[in-house]
C-alpha cells in the first residue's frame, strides 16, 4: 500500500515542451510539498500546501506552477523546460498543518531529463 | 533563514557508533531539527525530530546542545545496511504563515565490513 506515489518515475523530454508530475498521498495528511534535488544530491524544497493553500513558495521560476485539486493530491506542471531543469523530483507529505518540520513521507521520485 | 553545514562524506566500521554533526548557528526560536535517511534512488526517510536536549528512539539519539547551535544524530552499532546520506533539516517561520525549510547537504555514510 503506497503512502506517497509519484508518477511517472522517469520522463525524458525534449527542451522547450511542458510537462506534468503527479503526486498523491493515501496518509489523509494536510501538507503536501515539492523537492528538487540535483546531480550534487542537494534537496531543495520547491513549494509546500497546507490544505490547498500555498504556504511556502520558494524562490522558483514560474515557469514551475503546483496545482493541488484536493489535499490528497499536489502535481506539478513545468512549463518551457530547460536543461537545468533536469533532476529528481520529489513529492512529500506530512500529517499537521502549518507544522512543516514535522515527520515528512517521501515518494519515490520522478527523475526528469531534458534533452 | 537557517543555514545548516555537515560533513561531506563519513567512514566507519560495521558495529561501531557514528556521530554526525549539523551546525545551524543561525536557528530560530521556533525551528526544530529534523534528521533524514536517503538510500540511492529512494526518497528521504525520517529518522528523528527534537527541539532540544537528547531524544532516543527505536534507530537512533539526537543530541542538541542548550544553545541549540549544533545537533548529533547518533547511530549505534552500525551495520552495511546504515550506508546512505544522511540529511539535517531545520524549519523556520518566515512570519505571514509561510514557513521555510532548509536541508543540508547530506552527510555521505560509508559502513566498512
Amino acid at each position: 500500500d503506497t503512502a506517497v506515489s509519484q508518477t511517472p518515475k522517469y520522463l525524458v523530454t525534449q527542451m522547450g515542451n511542458d510537462k506534468s508530475i503527479k503526486c498523491e498521498q493515501n496518509l489523509g495528511h494536510d501538507t503536501m510539498y515539492w523537492y528538487k534535488q540535483d546531480s550534487k544530491k542537494f534537496l531543495k524544497i520547491m513549494f509546500s500546501y497546507n490544505n490547498k493553500e500555498l504556504i511556502i513558495n520558494e524562490t522558483v521560476p514560474n515557469r514551475f506552477s503546483p496545482k493541488s485539486p484536493d489535499k490528497a493530491h499536489l502535481n506539478l506542471h513545468i512549463n518551457s523546460l530547460e536543461l537545468g531543469d533536469s533532476a529528481v523530483y520529489f513529492c512529500a507529505s506530512s500529517q499537521a498543518a502549518r507544522q512543516p518540520y514535522n515527520e515528512q513521507f517521501f515518494g519515490p521520485g520522478t527523475r526528469l531529463t531534458v534533452l | 533563514l537557517a543555514k545548516t553545514t555537515q560533513p561531506i562524506s563519513m567512514d566507519s566500521y560495521e558495529g561501531q557508533e557514528v556521530n554526525i554533526t549539523c551546525s545551524h548557528n543561525n536557528i530560530a526560536t521556533n525551528d526544530y531539527i529534523t534528521w533524514y535517511q536517503q538510500f540511492p534512488s529512494q526518497g528521504p526517510r525520517f529518522i528523528i525530530q527534537g527541539y532540544k536536549t537528547k531524544v532516543t528512539n527505536e534507530v537512533a539519539s539526537l543530541f542538541i546542545p542548550a544553545d541549540r547551535k549544533s545537533s548529533t544524530l547518533s547511530l549505534p552499532r552500525v551495520s552495511l545496511s546504515d550506508t546512505a546520506v544522511y540529511y539535517c533539516l531545520v524549519g523556520a517561520y518566515s512570519g505571514a504563515g509561510s514557513y521555510q525549510l532548509t536541508f543540508g547537504k547530506g552527510t555521505k555514510l560509508s559502513v566498512i565490513p
